[in-house]
């Protein structure tokens, strides 16, 4: 069974520090997911990376993907306010079914001015 | 956008009432699926279509239903309400990106809050 970790679950960051939001995974999968969600919205997509060693950015944020360690990362450099949100990596898994998405926990991230 | 509606957003009911949930998409995607999303859970499968009448369950459908009797519409029905299930649902589509290396992308509709009391 596929079971995925993110830590941390809670993030407060000063404005314009960098930090990096872990995201493992217990079987193999070549596929991971990150989301954006904010308050009382759905979940907005950020990276797909689908391949050892993959790695993507888009402003501030990168996500690269280890599938040797089973580990995605996703960096914020220099945080601002706007980057407020809940944060979300899923893992795209194929044991015995058509192909689902289990998501981890999510890291809440507060920037503070 | 990948055209997907849920309805209804907001819903009140009571202990023991049935309840569907409608999806409905209109991009033709064979795959569909019904999270829910509590505190603390982040979001979990309940149960997943691959095509019309072509269901199975997830990691959280006892005390759900779903069923598809077309393309566009993917309905999720609980059959006997209870607190429990009070949460937010969300509805997904899986579409495949341009070329064969982009694999699938998954896009989640504006979701359900549903509270029992």
């Amino acid at each position: 069974e596929l079971k995925v970790e993110q830590n941390p679950l809670f993030l407060s960051m000063q404005e314009g520090k960098n930090y990096t939001i872990y995201c493992n995974y217990s079987t193999t999968s070549d596929r991971l997911y990150w989301y954006r969600q904010d308050p009382g919205k759905s979940l907005e997509s950020l990276f797909v990376l689908l391949s050892n060693g993959a790695v993507k950015q888009e402003g501030r944020l990168m996500a690269s993907l280890d599938t040797k360690a089973r580990l995605s990362t996703l960096h914020i450099t220099a945080a601002v306010h706007d980057l407020s949100a809940t944060y979300f990596c899923a893992v795209e898994d194929y044991g015995g079914s058509q192909g689902n998405l289990i998501f981890g926990k999510g890291t809440k991230l507060s920037v503070k001015p | 956008d990948a055209g997907i509606t849920q309805s209804p957003r907001h819903k009140v009911t009571e202990t023991g009432t049935p309840v569907t949930l409608r999806c409905h998409q209109t991009e033709n995607h064979r795959y569909m699926y019904w999270y829910r999303q509590d505190p603390g859970h982040g979001l979990r499968l309940i149960h997943y279509s691959y095509g019309v009448k072509d269901t199975d369950k997830g990691e959280v459908s006892d005390g759900y239903s779903v069923s598809r009797s077309k393309t566009e519409d993917f309905l999720l029905t609980l059959e006997s309400a209870t607190s429990s299930q009070t949460s937010v649902y969300f509805c997904a589509i899986r579409a495949r990106g341009g070329g064969l290396l982009m694999g699938y992308g998954y896009t989640f509709g504006s979701g359900t809050r549903l509270t029992v009391v």
